[in-house]
């Protein structure tokens, strides 16, 4: 059982570049979600998707867009990177919302704008 | 809003030390509490949970009792080893928006080093 797959698990950007980072999760969750972890500050959320079809801005939206794909996938996108993107990003998915059971993370993408 | 706040780190300790990490939150209605850890290089693991008052959550030797008086979900642990060596982070969901989505909300992190 995989759980929630990301990629890639490291990616080198120039400021201005484009790029997308996947999330694919194989246990049925309904609700998928993007994090960025910067030091000291914990994890903020990004975006959300509280089903197949609907997505909604998290805490720190600006600079980026999402997909959700299908229930498995959503991805991330940077438009034009920026170095205050620099960051490490996890996806997560929640059975009903997380409230029994909490969110299940990937293993993450540490991004490094320059 | 909801929040969490846990105390600064790092934590040292030697080798079978007790182990406290205090967190305490702010929110509206019954949030459900959850401690997470995460392992240097990696993702986050869930460690316990705990989702109405005066629960406890335990797993590997880690305890955290939901205290609704006290706004405290607080973790301790009776005998540290080295291999615990970890950053550890305090989260809640409560309700939000419309589309009844609930969102995981984050303390800051302490960062926990065992020294054998």
């Amino acid at each position: 059982n995989a759980g929630v797959t990301q990629t890639p698990k490291f990616q080198v950007l120039k400021t201005g570049q484009s790029m997308t980072l996947q999330c694919a999760q194989d246990m049925n969750h309904n609700s998928m979600y993007w994090y960025r972890q910067d030091p000291g500050m914990g994890l903020r959320l990004i975006y959300y998707s509280a089903s197949e079809g609907t997505t909604d801005k998290g805490e720190v939206p600006n600079g980026y867009n999402v997909s959700r794909l299908n229930k498995r996938e959503f991805s991330l996108r940077l438009e034009s990177a920026a170095p205050s993107q620099t960051s490490v990003y996890f996806c997560a998915s929640s059975l009903e919302g997380g409230r029994s059971y909490g969110y299940t993370f990937g293993s993450g993408t540490r991004l490094t704008v320059v | 809003g909801d929040s969490v706040t846990q105390m600064e780190g790092p934590v040292t300790l030697s080798e079978e030390a007790f182990l406290t990490i205090n967190c305490t939150y702010t929110a509206t209605g019954y949030p459900s509490l959850f401690w997470y850890v995460q392992y240097p290089g990696e993702g986050l693991q869930l460690l316990l949970k705990a989702t109405k008052a005066d629960d406890k959550g335990s797993n590997k030797g880690f305890e955290a009792t939901y205290r609704k008086e006290t706004t405290s979900f607080h973790l301790e642990k009776g005998s540290v080893q080295v291999s615990d060596s970890a950053v550890y982070f305090c989260a809640l969901i409560s309700t939000g928006g419309v589309d009844s989505s609930y969102k995981l909300i984050f303390g800051s992190g302490t960062r926990l080093l065992v020294r054998p």
